[in-house]
């Protein structure tokens, strides 16, 4: 599975929208982009998965660019309750273990 | 809202004795994960299970791990001889769909505590 680079950690005020980047230069073409984030300590929760075109569900938005090197995990409109670490993941097998990376750190402030 | 359920919550163990830790997973599931994070680092992959049968597992799940799945409800974690590096949370998974093309996510349960002293 391809690797992904994310920023350790980004501050975003409450209300407005984080813009969450992901690196993934070496995506193949039937690798799918995931998102996860954890709450302090709790399980992992899925977010959002997309393979080339941009996704929309009620928790955010998925980004990718036209070569899939890159994406975008966008939350609309931040709130102190979406405080997390939040991790890219390229996978070609969603039934297959899930490689974690470091991720990034989201604080949200009021 | 599908659950994963696991317990305990937290057990405290010490050096050398055997823990089991139970998950629940999504009804009906032949097919799940188990992951830990130790304190202040990445999730990492353990094992997966599928069928009563490991499916694939890490470098981590050496010979003092086992997993089973003793009836039809729910599956075990075993650490046979605990270590003072076994201490973390320890987290089990399910694979729900998410897309009409098969596509699944994997739906956390909320973790044991495991604390080695």
């Amino acid at each position: 599975d391809a690797k992904t680079t994310q920023p350790p950690s980004m501050d975003c005020a409450e209300g407005r929208a984080a813009n969450l980047p992901c690196n993934h230069s070496t995506i193949s073409g039937n690798e799918y982009v995931y998102w996860y984030r954890q709450i302090h300590s709790q399980g992992p929760q899925y977010i959002i998965h997309g393979l080339k075109n941009n996704e929309t569900n009620e928790m955010a938005s998925l980004i990718i660019t036209e070569d899939r090197k890159s994406s975008t995990l966008i939350l609309p409109h931040a709130t102190l309750r979406d405080t997390a670490v939040y991790y890219c993941i390229v996978t070609t097998d969603s039934w297959g273990k899930l490689q974690f990376g470091a991720g990034t750190q989201v604080v949200v402030t009021p | 809202e599908p659950e994963v359920t696991q317990t305990p919550s937290h057990q405290v163990t010490q050096m050398g004795q055997e823990v089991i830790l139970r998950c629940v997973p999504i009804s009906n599931h032949l097919y799940f994960y188990w992951y830990r994070q130790i304190l202040g680092q990445k999730v990492e992959f353990l094992v997966s299970f599928y069928n009563n049968e490991i499916s694939e597992k890490s470098e981590i799940f050496d010979d003092q791990f086992s997993v089973e799945r003793p009836d039809g409800s729910n599956f075990t974690l075993k650490i046979r001889s605990t270590k003072l590096e076994d201490s973390a949370m320890y987290f089990c998974a399910t694979p729900m769909e998410v897309s009409k093309l098969r596509i699944y996510e994997q739906y956390f349960g909320p973790g044991t505590r495991l604390t080695v002293t």
